[in-house]
């Protein structure tokens, strides 16, 4: 069975200070992983697609890099507006379903 | 920018009852997806359908659920007899190719809250 497990579960930190976030996973052939950020009541919103170790993208703030065991969530710099959960999503087999981790709380203060 | 929409925002119902809970997907996408978070836990899989069929389904779509496409535009989710445990924010998505594109983007609604009482 694919898992996926984020951590920390809750970040907090003060604006301007940087910091990673971590999504580790055991899948059998992964075809795509995926960060997405979700805010409370809100649909997730998609963030980027990982498809290969060594693959790294960035948007903004933020910038997504992945290994063969683990893709990290880098945020350079939050600001407020970062607060938000971010979840990590693999897509295996036929590519139909996206497995989700937990997510990982973000909070980024005054 | 183009969004998958989802009615209604919140629903409250009674233990037993049947529910429909609909989606409009992005106009040009071909392939739609329910997934369903219940309070504090993951955002779980349910079904894909493509070509008005059902392609994938999970241990959680059980007989209780069906989904359906009545005409070009909707897709719905129906709940037969609902339990106290499903009770979850229901997310539909869709997505314009069934395997995955350069962005692999799947397009999220913003959900539509279920409360089986």
């Amino acid at each position: 069975e694919d898992q996926v497990t984020q951590s920390p579960e809750a970040l907090r930190l003060q604006e301007g200070e940087s910091s990673s976030l971590n999504c580790s996973y055991t899948v059998s052939g992964l075809r795509g992983l995926f960060w997405y950020r979700q805010d409370p009541g809100k649909g997730p919103e998609f963030l980027f697609t990982l498809y290969s170790a060594g693959e790294e993208k960035e948007k903004e703030r933020l910038k997504a890099t992945l290994t063969k065991k683990e893709s990290f969530l880098h945020i350079t710099a939050p600001k407020p507006e970062d607060s938000a959960t971010y979840l990590c999503a693999v897509l295996t087999g036929g590519g139909n379903k996206l497995t989700f981790g937990t997510g990982t709380q973000l909070k980024v203060e005054l | 920018e183009p969004e998958v929409t989802q009615t209604p925002s919140h629903q409250v119902t009674q233990m037993g009852q049947e529910v429909i809970l609909r989606c409009v997907p992005i106009s040009n996408h071909l392939y739609f997806y329910w997934y369903r978070q219940i309070l504090g836990q993951k955002v779980e899989f349910l079904v894909s359908f493509y070509n008005n069929e059902i392609s994938e389904k999970s241990e959680i779509f059980d007989d209780q659920f069906s989904v359906e496409r009545p005409d070009g535009s909707n897709f719905t989710l129906k709940i037969r007899s609902t339990k106290l445990e499903d009770s979850a924010m229901y997310f539909c998505a869709s997505r314009e190719t069934r395997q995955v594109s350069n962005t692999g983007e799947l397009f999220f609604g913003e959900g539509s809250r279920l409360t089986v009482l």
